[in-house]
């Protein structure tokens, strides 16, 4: 079994959509992870939280400690959404488990 | 402040040679962190680096090395390149303990 599930593993969507990519995990963590990858492959930290939600532009992100786990929604989805995200859990230093990926698509 | 830079961006490289590839960190970062990823493995931690020295590797043959040098730029190394080892190569650099990673934009390597 991972330590980190996610889901779906792929989604698409229509331009406007409220989206949402769940994350769960098995281990003790003091933090977690949502990342962005574009095609082309650079990998941008959306979001680190260790409780409650977190809010950037029109993407959201929240935790659940105590039943393990995440989610990562996007409002008003744009074809810019357009990407893989993924969730990570840290194991020790910088070395994390890391989700499968969620690859999103946006149409227009 | 400069990303994390990454180089090269592509290379191609024969089973059986070896390769280098460096990552210079956002600077003031210590901690240089480096991972692959495939399409059939997604993203698995290679291994870290704080301040010149290991702190963490992941569970990857001894074919693959790295190091890291006083003004924290990094090279990882993979000798007697496989099939295999075709992929996306990522490093990430960090400040504080806990704080977010930041990623380059990766060395994809193709090995024929």
């Amino acid at each position: 079994k991972n330590e980190v599930e996610q889901s779906p593993q792929n989604l698409t969507a229509q331009e406007g959509e409220f989206i949402t990519i769940n994350c769960s995990y098995s281990v003790g963590i003091s933090a977690l992870h949502w990342l962005q990858q574009h095609p082309g492959g650079g990998i941008v930290s959306l979001f680190m939280l260790s409780s409650g939600k977190k809010k950037h532009g029109r993407l959201i992100a929240t935790i659940n400690i105590q039943e393990k786990h995440s989610s990562l929604h996007i409002t008003a989805s744009h074809p810019r959404d357009s990407a893989v995200y993924i969730c990570a859990v840290p194991r020790a230093g910088n070395q994390f488990y890391f989700g499968t990926g969620t690859s999103l698509t946006v149409i227009p | 402040k400069a990303g994390v830079t990454q180089t090269p961006r592509y290379l191609i490289k024969t089973r059986g040679q070896q390769v280098t590839l460096s990552c210079s960190p956002i600077s003031g970062h210590r901690s240089v962190s480096w991972y692959q990823q495939t399409p059939g493995q997604g993203l698995q931690f290679l291994f870290e680096y704080f301040s010149e020295t290991q702190r963490n590797k992941g569970n990857f043959p001894g074919r693959f090395s790295g190091r890291q040098f006083s003004n924290s730029r990094s090279e990882m190394n993979v000798s007697t390149l496989e099939l295999g080892d075709s992929a996306l190569y990522l490093c990430a650099s960090s400040g504080l303990e806990g704080s977010p990673l930041h990623f380059g934009n990766g060395t994809r390597l193709t090995v024929t």
